[in-house]
């Protein structure tokens, strides 16, 4: 069964500094790879979406991500930390191809920038 | 509706007594999730629905835990005899097809006390 694993509970980066969060998916290449961010007191919003059309993937706020086959790997990247950025992230994937496909999350990361 | 609502926002109960959680889709969306958010954990998936159908309920924790959705849009979570452990922010989430991009709501935050 799909899955998804985030390496570490909790990143502190400097302002300015490069933003790196780890995702690993279990198993087969699946249709649809997410992050989403959750800033404090606030829902979950969507941050980017890999859809197969491109492997490295845009988002919003200068985050991007990187899909790589070999590392059954979608790691989130910022090349400078901004004091904004303090949030959780959570990676997530899509369980499968059909319509009973259900969105499955991982444990979260919770990003603290340092000034 | 714009986005997905939730309701109540907030809820304190008392331990043993049930609670009914309501969630209204985006308009269109036809599959809806339930997850819960305890305090400094990830999501826990516990059901979905593709139209009013459930494909998947392994993810409710006990026979205590239903969900219904009729008409392919609102769907009730229900908890009986709710218990401290049932704490947690209950998150709804829908999406226009199963598997792709889902859009959340606010959640309803539930104490049992």
């Amino acid at each position: 069964a799909q899955s998804v694993t985030q390496l570490g509970s909790h990143v502190s980066v400097s302002e300015g500094a490069l933003v790196l969060l780890r995702c690993n998916y279990s198993s087969s290449v699946p249709p649809y790879l997410f992050w989403y961010v959750q800033y404090p007191n606030q829902g979950l919003q969507l941050l980017l979406k890999y859809t197969s059309a491109a492997t490295l993937v845009k988002g919003i706020n200068g985050f991007e991500a990187e899909f790589k086959k070999s590392e059954t790997s979608f790691h989130l990247t910022k090349p400078s930390a901004h004091m904004s950025d303090a949030a959780e992230y959570f990676c997530a994937v899509s369980s499968g191809y059909s319509s009973a496909s259900k969105i499955i999350f991982g444990s979260g990361t919770r990003l603290s920038i340092r000034p | 509706g714009a986005g997905v609502s939730q309701s109540p926002s907030n809820k304190v109960t008392e331990k043993g007594k049930d609670v009914e959680l309501r969630c209204d889709p985006i308009s269109g969306h036809t599959a809806l999730y339930w997850y819960r958010q305890s305090l400094g954990q990830g999501l826990e998936f516990l059901i979905y629905f593709q139209g009013n159908s459930a494909p998947d309920k392994s993810g409710l924790p006990s026979d205590r835990f239903s969900a219904e959705r009729t008409g392919g849009s609102v769907s009730t979570l229900t908890i009986q005899r709710t218990q401290q452990e049932d704490s947690a922010v209950y998150l709804c989430a829908s999406s226009f097809e199963a598997g792709n991009t889902i859009y959340f709501g606010e959640g309803s935050w539930l104490t049992v006390v």
